[in-house]
């Protein structure tokens, strides 16, 4: 059983361009989380979708930023005009329930390099 | 806003000291309090969630401990390959977010 597969590992981008990260979660589960690392910093929250559904998108920037997990493929976190500081480890975890105490699998990340 | 709040920010022991891991939190209706092991280049590998103030859980070297402001990564006889940033993270019904909010870390390191 294949854990959360997050694709690309690395991915450099300049400054302005788009930049699209994957996500699949594990077979069975059907919730995913997004979170952002940041050199220094904790996991930070940043989405928590089901299948079609944006559940809460609370730790989102307002702008640039969007999510989506479609019923079909892989949940795509996709920044827009990437700056500087969009520059951190992305991870996706996934969980097979709904329920704030359920434990999450997570990915092995995308290194975002924004040059 | 739940907060958690980890220290020492790094620990160095020789293998076989034992020692711990403090995580502190403020949390509104705790519904889980969780600890990941994250290797570098790797994302957090789940060890324990915990429940209620006074549970208790084990695996090989590592107990976790829960108290109502605190829990504690306890380590026995470290060794080398327990290095590892040590991330605690708690989960609370008091209408935040729906993610995990967690703490900056312990970065472990174990000499042989």
């Amino acid at each position: 059983n294949a854990g959360v597969m997050q694709n690309p590992r690395h991915l450099v981008r300049r400054r302005g361009q788009e930049a699209r990260l994957r996500c699949s979660p594990m077979k069975g589960h059907s919730h995913v989380y997004w979170y952002r690392q940041l050199p220094e910093e904790g996991l930070k929250f940043m989405v928590y979708l089901q299948k079609e559904n944006i559940i809460d998108e609370s730790g989102m920037p307002k702008e640039r930023f969007s999510a989506e997990f479609p019923k079909e493929g892989p949940s795509i976190l996709r920044i827009q005009q990437v700056v500087r500081g969009d520059s951190a480890a992305y991870f996706c975890a996934s969980s097979p329930r709904a329920g704030l105490g359920e434990k999450l699998f997570f990915g092995s990340g995308t290194q975002l390099s924004v040059l | 806003e739940d907060q958690v709040t980890q220290s020492p920010e790094a620990l160095r022991l020789q293998e076989g000291e034992s020692s711990s891991l403090n995580c502190s939190y403020t949390v509104s209706g705790l519904r889980g309090l969780f600890w990941y092991r994250q290797d570098p280049g790797k994302g957090p590998e789940f060890l324990f969630t915990l429940y209620s103030a006074g549970e208790e859980k084990e695996k090989e070297r590592l107990k976790a401990t829960l108290t109502k402001k605190e829990s504690f990564l306890h380590i026995t006889a470290p060794k080398p390959e327990d290095s590892a940033t040590y991330l605690c993270a708690v989960s609370g019904s008091g209408g935040g977010a729906d993610g995990l909010t967690f703490g900056k870390g312990t970065h472990l390191i174990i000499q042989p």
